[in-house]
C-alpha cells in the first residue's frame, strides 16, 4: 500500500506569508495527487487534482506542484479565510490514502 | 447539482451491526465510482471502501475488509454500507464521496455525513 505523509503537521504565519505544504509518497504515483482543504466543522472541498490543477473556484494564490513522489502544496499570500487543515491523498490506486493533514491557522 | 445524502448513523454497542445508505442526485448514478471515506471526531480522514461500476470492481480498505460490504439500489440511485461487527475504532462520520469515472480519480463531491458511534 502506498503511505503519504506530510510536513508540517502545523503551522501559524502572518496574513500574506507565503505558506509552503510538503506531501511525499511511499513510492511513485506519477501526479495522481489531490488537494483537500477541510475548515473547521466543515467537510472536506478538493482545491487541486493531478497535483497541479486548481478546481474551478479555488483562489489562483493556491497552487500545487511535484509529480512521483514529491509534491508541493502553495498559499501565495495566505488569508484569514484560508484558516484549515490540508490534506494530501493518492488516487493512483486503492487504498486511495489520504495524508495526516497539515493544521494551518494565523499568527 | 450532485447531492449526495448520508443516513443510518446512530448509537451502536461494539460487536454489533449497522447499515449506511447514500443516496445521490444530480448525475447519472452509475457512471461515477462513489466512495465512502470516515474520519473520527478530530483525526484524519480515512478511505474506507470504493465501487466502480463499469469494472463492478470493489475495494476495500484493510482496516474493514472482511467486515464492511458495500452493495447498492441502482433504481433508487443509493448506495449502502452494511457495517458489521463494529469496534470503537470505527466510530467517525462517514462521507458518501463521488469520485470520477473510473475507480481511482479525485474526490469531487462529498456529502454531509453521518455519525456513527460504537459504544457500550
Amino acid at each position: 500500500d502506498i503511505q503519504m505523509t506530510q510536513s508540517p503537521s502545523s503551522l501559524s504565519a502572518s496574513v500574506g506569508d507565503r505558506v509552503t505544504i510538503t506531501c511525499r509518497a511511499s513510492q511513485g504515483i506519477a501526479n495522481y495527487l489531490a488537494w483537500y482543504q477541510q475548515k473547521p466543522g466543515k467537510v472536506p472541498k478538493l482545491l487541486i487534482n493531478g497535483a497541479s490543477t486548481l478546481q474551478s473556484g479555488v483562489p489562483s494564490r493556491f497552487s500545487g506542484s511535484g509529480s512521483g513522489t514529491d509534491f508541493t502544496l502553495t498559499i501565495s499570500s495566505l488569508q484569514p479565510e484560508d484558516v484549515a487543515t490540508y490534506y494530501c491523498q493518492n488516487y493512483k490506486s486503492a487504498p486511495f490514502t489520504f495524508g495526516p493533514g497539515t493544521k494551518v491557522g494565523i499568527k | 447539482e450532485v447531492q449526495l445524502v448520508e443516513s443510518g448513523g446512530g448509537l451502536v454497542q461494539p460487536g454489533r451491526s449497522l447499515r449506511l445508505s447514500c443516496t445521490a442526485s444530480g448525475f447519472i448514478f452509475d457512471h461515477y465510482a462513489i466512495h465512502w471515506v470516515r474520519q473520527a471526531p478530530g483525526k484524519g480522514l480515512e478511505w474506507v471502501s470504493g465501487i466502480n461500476w463499469s469494472s463492478g470492481n470493489i475495494e476495500y480498505a484493510d482496516s474493514v475488509k472482511g467486515r464492511f460490504t458495500l452493495s447498492w439500489d441502482s433504481a433508487k440511485n443509493s448506495l449502502f454500507l452494511q457495517m458489521n461487527g463494529l469496534r470503537t475504532e470505527d466510530m467517525a462520520f462517514y462521507y458518501c464521496v463521488r469520485g470520477s469515472l473510473w475507480l481511482g480519480g479525485p474526490f469531487a463531491h462529498w456529502g454531509q455525513g453521518t455519525l456513527v458511534t460504537v459504544s457500550s
